[in-house]
């Protein structure tokens, strides 16, 4: 079993509808929880990170944790074309104050149709 | 601020050859970090320099990999000789912080596209 599973998709939405992205991760000790975006033949630029489970909120962006079910999730409301691209989660480790490496899911490729 | 600089974009290559690629960090930052992302799947950490100390480097094959870090600023990857399984993308990224915080973030260059034939 991969430390940090995702679907690949495709997933295609229309312009407008509400988008859910998911991870799941098995191992118990990832602390910080990242959803990174990738956009065709760019690197990944960070969205939004979280630390505990609950939810944190940035404008159309809702990052959810729930460590008891070790799944992660994005909702993006009012989804744009502009939001076309792929959306990798990953995570870490914490050790002593100081961040672990990153692992990645392999990433979600979303498209919204105007 | 200037973002990660990566060179080149793009390279094609036969097997058992050689390749290198150049990475220059954001200005300032003490750690740079070399990713592998094969087609569909995520980005895998092969080395982690802190200034030009190497953190981790666990997962570098290290038999056809060399990877270092100029004075602490520029950073070059190798591959050699190239195998078919190394076609990817190689990403280079750079944070901040020596020791990277829980919120120290990890900004991505362009990549490199690598293709063995």
């Amino acid at each position: 079993q991969k430390e940090v599973e995702q679907d690949p998709g495709p997933l295609s939405v229309p312009e407008g509808a509400i988008v859910s992205l998911n991870c799941t991760y098995s191992n118990s000790a990832f602390q910080y929880f990242m959803w990174y975006r990738q956009y065709s033949r760019k690197g990944p630029e960070l969205l939004m990170y979280t630390y505990s489970s609950g939810n944190k909120e940035d404008g159309r962006f809702t990052a959810q944790v729930d460590k008891s079910s070790k799944y992660i999730s994005l909702f993006i409301r009012d989804s744009q074309p502009s939001d076309s691209a792929t959306y990798l989660c990953a995570m870490s480790v914490i050790y002593g104050g100081s961040q672990g490496n990153l692992i990645f899911g392999k990433g979600t490729k979303l498209s919204v149709k105007p | 601020e200037a973002g990660v600089a990566q060179s080149p974009r793009y390279k094609i290559i036969e097997k058992r050859q050689s390749v290198a690629f150049w990475c220059n960090p954001i200005s300032g930052h003490a750690t740079l970090y070399w990713y592998q992302q094969i087609l569909g799947q995520g980005p895998k950490l092969l080395i982690q320099f802190q200034n030009n100390g190497v953190v981790d480097d666990s997962q570098l094959p290290k038999d056809r990999f060399s990877a270092e870090r100029l004075k602490g600023v520029d950073s070059t990857l190798k591959i050699q000789p190239a195998k078919l399984e190394d076609s990817a993308v190689y990403l280079c990224a750079s944070s901040k912080e020596m020791v990277a915080g829980p919120t120290d973030t990890q900004y991505f260059g362009p990549g490199t596209r690598l293709t063995v034939l």
